[in-house]
């Protein structure tokens, strides 16, 4: 196994366009997260599955964003009518349990024009 | 909820010496404090953690103090290596919180030859 993957690497995006971001979490993990991390900061929780069912959502996810978890093994985070603001690394991370390890993705980087 | 506080935000060192990254949290329900490193272009990979029931955990040249009653806790790097050179990330996590980990705002760690 390869680790938890992220595609794209980089999305640069014009300020109105929507993006489409993918992780391919470590198989067999049930828990899948979505971080967003900024310069000079720590990651902060997006949202996270167990399994297809969303869980949990952060504040800092607002009605721009959506996730989804089809079939419980990849997920995808869509981002509409993307702003300046929402320019960030955007993290997966995956465990197999609530209490295990979090193992990241490299992350996709966004920058928004 | 919960605040992690990282210091310092910087640390430079030689090579050979030793590294010390401290962090308080704030929820005294947080069980479990991991440690991850963030290379450049890179997700965060864990290097070392500890849950609340036990004080230090060694690993090599890295070890990890916990203090519940101060609520802080500490990450030791021996005998640094250029290699060494990377954000270092603290977190805090609890059952209550579905484990989500709350992240330090990091330690960039410059180990020079």
């Amino acid at each position: 196994d390869t680790g938890v993957s992220q595609d794209p690497r980089h999305k640069i995006t014009k300020r109105g366009q929507n993006v489409t971001f993918r992780c391919d979490p470590i198989s067999e993990h049930n828990r899948l997260y979505w971080y967003r991390q900024t310069l000079g900061q720590g990651p902060e929780f997006l949202t996270y599955f167990q399994n297809e069912a969303q869980l949990e959502k952060s504040r800092l996810l607002s009605d721009r964003f959506s996730a989804e978890r089809p079939k419980g093994s990849f997920s995808t985070l869509e981002i509409q009518r993307t702003e300046q603001g929402d320019s960030a690394m955007y993290l997966c991370a995956s465990s197999r349990t609530e209490t295990d390890t979090q193992y990241f993705g490299p992350g996709t980087r966004l920058t928004v024009l | 909820g919960e605040n992690v506080e990282q210091h310092p935000s910087t640390l430079s060192v030689q090579e050979g010496d030793s590294a010390v990254i401290k962090c308080t949290y704030s929820d005294s329900a947080s069980n479990y404090f991991p440690w991850y490193k963030q290379e450049l272009g890179k997700g965060p990979q864990l290097i070392i953690d500890i849950r609340s029931n036990v004080g230090e955990k060694k690993d090599q040249r890295i070890a990890v103090t916990l203090n519940k009653t101060a609520k802080h806790f500490s990450l030791h790097i021996t005998e640094t290596q250029p290699e060494d050179s990377a954000v270092y990330f603290c977190a805090a996590s609890k059952p209550g919180g579905s484990y989500i980990p709350t992240f330090g705002r990091g330690t960039s760690l410059i180990v020079h030859p």
